[in-house]
């Protein structure tokens, strides 16, 4: 059974602070990766994609990737209240996602 | 640009009966997947659509169908609803090629008595 684990949190940073998600797969065919931000109530919006192995940023999002354990995570730096959302992890070939870690940023 | 829509946006039904839901991509995006969300099971996989052909499929019972038409709009539909059907349909367009960066619809919330 292919997996693909996030903790679901939730997890709480002060306001300015480094959130960091992390994400587990058990395929290690897969060759994309992405995150993707689900605010409450709100359909799922891709934030960040990766294909190879290290970083990638983009503004205040950094995408990590290593193959060789099977981790990718998401870093968001200077943290801000409107980071608050569900953070999806999604692995390909097969369109699986985790369950997704619900990041509060407070005030 | 305009954005994927989905239509209806909720639904109620009965318990046996049937149900069509439509998802329109946004202009040029030529692959659509639909997603099931629950609180319990997360957002799952259900099939993907290209050129009006299924290129994958998830593991769903065969009650779940999908179709998609040559001007990319798709249909998917549910026979036989069962209570476990009630959900959160999504809807997820993306470029030919780019098949992994997809766009999701505001998505169907579909009610089963």
């Amino acid at each position: 059974q292919k997996e693909v684990e996030q903790n679901s949190g939730p997890l709480s940073v002060p306001e300015g602070a480094i959130a960091s998600l992390n994400c587990t797969y058990s395929d290690r065919g897969s060759q994309s990766f992405f995150w993707y931000r689900q605010y409450s109530g709100k359909s799922p919006e891709l934030i960040m994609f990766i294909y190879s192995n290290g970083d990638k940023e983009d503004g205040r999002f950094t995408a990590q990737l290593n193959k060789a354990s099977q981790y990718v995570s998401l870093l968001i730096r200077d943290s801000q209240p409107s980071d608050s959302a569900t953070y999806l992890c999604a692995v390909t070939n097969d369109m699986r996602f985790g369950a997704g870690t619900r990041l509060t940023v407070k005030p | 640009k305009a954005g994927v829509t989905q239509t209806p946006r909720y639904l109620i039904k009965t318990r046996g009966q049937q149900v069509t839901l439509s998802c329109s991509p946004i202009s040029g995006h030529r692959s659509v997947s639909w997603y099931q969300q629950t609180p319990g099971q997360g957002l799952q996989f259900l099939f993907e659509y290209f050129s009006e052909t299924q290129r994958n499929k998830g593991n769903f019972p065969g009650r779940f169908s999908g179709r998609q038409f040559s001007n990319s709009r798709s249909e998917m539909n549910v026979s036989t609803l069962e209570l476990g059907d009630s959900a959160l349909y999504l809807c997820a367009s993306s470029l030919a090629g780019r098949v992994y960066e997809q766009y999701f619809g505001p998505g169907t919330r579909l009610t089963v008595t």
